[in-house]
């Protein structure tokens, strides 16, 4: 069974920074493209970025407002994917996903989420 | 940066035909951006419905099917049923992003 599990959320004061972890299983994780999706409270879903698998460079991609504050990595030998968060804003607040493609299409299985609360 | 478009909120009685479109502000969204469609309910994760266009997940009911219309990606529930009612989000895929839409309220009344 596919199992996705985020973990890291808390409350954090602007200007920090945190790291979430993504525990996977049930997949071949080191052959997955991992991505992070996030969703304000009462908002829609919002793309942060992916990193794709070794064998294919193992590259990162980000949208435009998680460039240069966000950082996605991945630990294949803890089936373990990771979003550092820095110089937080308000704004990111949002409960964060993790997703990924494992038979077809484009994120076919997610995570529960795990909020991230940024509030002084 | 792409904006994609979708319906706010629609209402559909049950037993009915509603149709949710997705639009990009580049231009006609074409096969080529391998439309996505997902079902959201309040307070769990998205789910993966139809994937490049109009191909479904070995968990997508009949009544749901995906294509394109006039220049847009489209969702089209057919026999509305009340566990439809949700939040519907398409995505769009350009180069090395992703764009979601803003999501569309279902409301099956």
């Amino acid at each position: 069974e596919v199992q996705l599990m985020e973990s890291g959320g808390g409350l954090v004061k602007p200007g920090g920074s945190l790291r979430l972890s993504c525990a996977a299983s049930g997949f071949f994780f080191s052959n997955a493209w991992m991505s992070w999706v996030r969703q304000a409270p009462g908002k829609g879903l919002e793309w942060v970025g992916r990193i794709k698998r070794k064998s294919d460079g193992g590259t990162t991609d980000y949208a435009a407002p998680a460039k240069g504050r966000f950082t996605i990595s991945r630990d294949d030998s803890k089936n373990t994917l990771y979003l550092q968060v820095n110089s937080l804003k308000t704004e990111d607040t949002a409960v964060y996903y993790c997703t990924t493609t494992v038979h077809s299409g484009e994120f076919d299985y997610w995570g529960q989420g795990t909020l991230l609360t940024v509030s002084s | 940066q792409t904006v994609v478009t979708q319906e706010p909120s629609l209402t559909v009685s049950p037993g009915g035909t509603v149709t949710l479109t997705c639009a990009s502000s580049t231009g006609a969204v074409t096969s080529g951006y391998y439309p996505n469609w997902f079902q959201q309910k309040p307070g769990q994760p998205p789910r993966a419905l139809i994937y490049s266009t109009s191909n479904k997940h070995s968990w997508t009911p009949a009544r749901f099917s995906g294509s394109l219309l006039g220049g847009k990606a489209a969702l089209t529930l057919s026999g509305v049923q009340p566990e439809d009612e949700a939040e519907y989000y398409c995505l769009l895929l350009s180069g090395g992003a992703h764009q979601f839409g803003g999501g569309t309220k279902l409301t099956v009344l």
